[in-house]
């Protein structure tokens, strides 16, 4: 079946400092792929999406891209802020249309 | 503001009460989703509906009894519950998956439950 695994956390890091959090994914054909957000006491948020290979999806900074031949889907900011702490989920959505989610990433940055 | 609205968002009760949860979905959309986030525990997906139509129960226990009477509305029934069942319980609705859309999640900002 499909599945999702992304790097453990937390990771921390002081701002201003790159961010890779790592996600690979197993799925046949070519599944929608997406990184959520979820800040303090709110629910996910989608954060950026790509539906193809070598997409990049992108926002507020933050930047992934599609890699078929790798089957990974890593999320980068080049200067992280205090207010991108948070915990990080990457997520699919496969041919049977079920989404599945990563186990979530809880990134910490320190002024 | 995601357009899917929960409430209450704190809930507190004893393992003998009975309560629900509510969610509403302004998107339009057809399908709606109950999960639940422990600590320390990956998202569970408890129950999917589309077009008010359940089409997916993860081995979900009895005392969790959902309702899904139109495709805005989806509400998840509480009764004896167990300690070890406080979670923030979110819910989510999409779009099915098409040309023009992926098919992604909106989510709302979840209930939090503590079972005393």
């Amino acid at each position: 079946g499909n599945s999702v695994t992304q790097m453990e956390g937390p990771v921390t890091l002081s701002e201003e400092a790159f961010l890779t959090i790592n996600c690979t994914y197993t799925a046949t054909g070519y599944p929608s792929l997406f990184w959520y957000v979820q800040y303090p006491g709110e629910g996910l948020q989608l954060l950026l999406k790509a539906t193809k290979a070598d997409d990049k999806g992108s926002n507020k900074g933050f930047e992934a891209t599609y890699r078929k031949e790798t089957t990974s889907f890593h999320l980068e900011k080049g200067s992280v802020q205090v207010s991108d702490s948070a915990v990080y989920f990457c997520a699919l959505r496969g041919r049977d249309d079920k989404i599945i989610f990563g186990k979530g990433t809880r990134l910490h940055i320190l002024p | 503001e995601t357009g899917v609205t929960q409430t209450p968002r704190h809930l507190v009760m004893g393992m003998t009460n009975k309560k629900s949860l509510k969610c509403e979905q302004h998107l339009g959309h057809n399908a709606m989703y109950w999960y639940k986030q422990s600590a320390k525990k990956p998202l569970e997906l408890m129950f999917v509906y589309n077009f008010k139509e359940q089409t997916e129960n993860n081995s979900v226990p009895s005392r969790f009894s959902p309702e899904c009477p139109n495709s805005s509305h989806l509400f998840l029934h509480l009764h004896t519950l167990q300690p070890e069942d406080s979670a923030l319980y979110l819910c989510a609705s999409s779009q099915d998956k098409s040309r023009a859309n992926t098919g992604e999640l909106f989510f709302g900002e979840g209930s939090r439950l503590t079972v005393l």
